[in-house]
């Protein structure tokens, strides 16, 4: 079945680097892809998102990259701060053909920045 | 928590007792949704309604039921039929098209004993 899945359970980095979250989906019909940051305890909330046709986009000190030839994804975070440490999740919404959308998520990455 | 109001925020029960978990939104989407959370997991749709008095089973419904008579309310009833009912249950929002955005409440933890 499709599945949406990342590679790296934990990352730490330290504070003030870079930090690069990577997620690998496997359903070509995927038409858009979102990121979400959940800290402990609290709901989702949206980072960033990215249509198929586009390869790159860029926030507030994030910055998605979309690779649909191996069907990889990425968020990085540049300057990372204490406030970044949550879990990210990545999630794809598959082409709808019903007029309705879903969103399937992956299992997500806990960043930890450390001082 | 973007207008989506969750309640209340911890819960518990006995076995076998139904419970039922609140969502309200003011944000006036169309697209509500029902997701469970285990530790150490993502995300698990288990209802979805993409307008009022219409709704579709996620990929885990068993043991759930739901309701849209109002726009603004999709009420979770987690049966005595779930085996294992103890987990974070997440209520989510989305205008729809163009964008697939979901806004998500703050969530409810159950805890059934």
């Amino acid at each position: 079945g499709e599945s949406v899945g990342l590679h790296l359970p934990t990352l730490s980095v330290q504070e003030g680097d870079n930090s690069i979250i990577n997620c690998a989906y496997s359903n070509s019909a995927s038409d858009y892809f979102i990121w979400y940051k959940q800290e402990s305890g609290k709901g989702p909330q949206f980072i960033i998102d990215i249509r198929s046709n586009m390869d790159k986009r860029q926030g507030q000190r994030v910055t998605v990259l979309l690779n649909k030839t191996v069907k990889h994804l990425s968020l990085q975070i540049a300057a990372t701060q204490p406030g970044d440490s949550a879990v990210y999740f990545c999630a794809e919404n598959k082409a709808p053909t019903g007029g309705g959308n879903k969103l399937t998520f992956g299992t997500g990455t806990q960043l930890k920045v450390e001082l | 928590d973007g207008g989506i109001t969750q309640s209340p925020k911890y819960l518990f029960r006995k076995e076998g007792q139904n419970v039922t978990l609140s969502c309200e939104q003011n944000l006036n989407h169309d697209a509500m949704y029902w997701y469970r959370q285990d530790p150490g997991q993502g995300l698990r749709l288990i209802y979805y309604s993409q307008i009022v008095n219409d709704f579709q089973k996620g990929d885990i419904a068993e043991g759930y039921s739901v309701s849209r008579e109002k726009k603004e309310s999709f009420p979770l009833t987690v049966t005595s039929a779930q085996k294992n009912p103890t987990a974070f249950y997440l209520c989510a929002s989305s205008i729809g098209r163009p964008t697939y955005e979901q806004y998500f409440g703050p969530g409810t933890r159950l805890t059934v004993t």
